[in-house]
């Protein structure tokens, strides 16, 4: 089982619904990030939380709004998407900066 | 802005033969470089790391070189296995940070 478990693993959703994905960390680190994964494309940093705290913003739109309960949890809401946005979204934990990164197995979204 | 170049996109080899993975970043102070395996339907698996005060690094059949001059790195697998096909992925980081910058990924076909 990996340390990093995401939820749900397929989502199709319509460009006006709303729906979240969620994150949860079984590792004890202090740092959880998401990550967006196009195809040919770099993963594209969006999101870093370190002790529940936003550190980075990678330009964003605001149709995305991250959510850090605690050093455990992580969510992305989404809402009013972009037929673009369709992609593999990943979730990361670190121990802190410049540590390895462990990933889940991400939540494949569509949007239609 | 920042960017690491990744090279071969594709790569397909027998098995048994060697795989070499390049990429070179353009961040002079970026100090840490992991490297990831990524198999269909999951997220990247960290292989091995290497930070800037070491040349190379090696793990059974995985190695990884630096050379900081040359702002390179370069992944090295030897005797190649079928249970190896997937896309690798190199990225670069620095102290401090929570941003790591990604190369847009080798995919690696291990030929029987």
């Amino acid at each position: 089982e990996t340390g990093v478990t995401q939820t749900p693993r397929h989502l199709v959703m319509g460009m006006t619904n709303k729906k979240s994905l969620k994150c949860e960390q079984h590792l004890g680190h202090n740092a959880m990030y998401w990550y967006k994964q196009s195809a040919k494309k770099p993963l594209e940093l969006m999101f870093v939380y370190n002790f529940k705290e936003q550190t980075e913003n990678n330009s964003v739109p605001s149709r995305f709004s991250p959510e850090c309960p605690n050093s455990s949890h992580l969510f992305l809401h989404l809402h009013t998407l972009q037929p673009e946005d369709s992609a593999l979204y990943l979730c990361a934990s670190s121990q802190d900066a410049n540590s390895p990164l462990h990933f889940g197995n991400g939540t494949r979204l569509t949007v239609t | 802005g920042e960017n690491v170049e990744q090279h071969p996109s594709t790569l397909s080899v027998q098995e048994g033969d060697s795989a070499v993975i390049k990429c070179t970043y353009s961040d002079s102070a970026s100090n840490y470089f992991p490297w990831y395996k990524q198999e269909l339907g999951k997220g990247p698996q960290l292989i091995i790391d290497i930070r800037s005060n070491v040349g190379e690094k090696k793990d059974q059949r995985i190695a990884v070189t630096l050379n900081k001059t040359a702002k390179h790195f370069s992944l090295h697998i030897t005797e190649t296995q079928p249970e190896d096909s997937a896309v690798y992925f190199c990225a670069a980081g620095r102290t401090g940070t929570y941003k790591y910058i990604f190369g847009t990924g080798t995919r690696l076909k291990v030929l029987a």
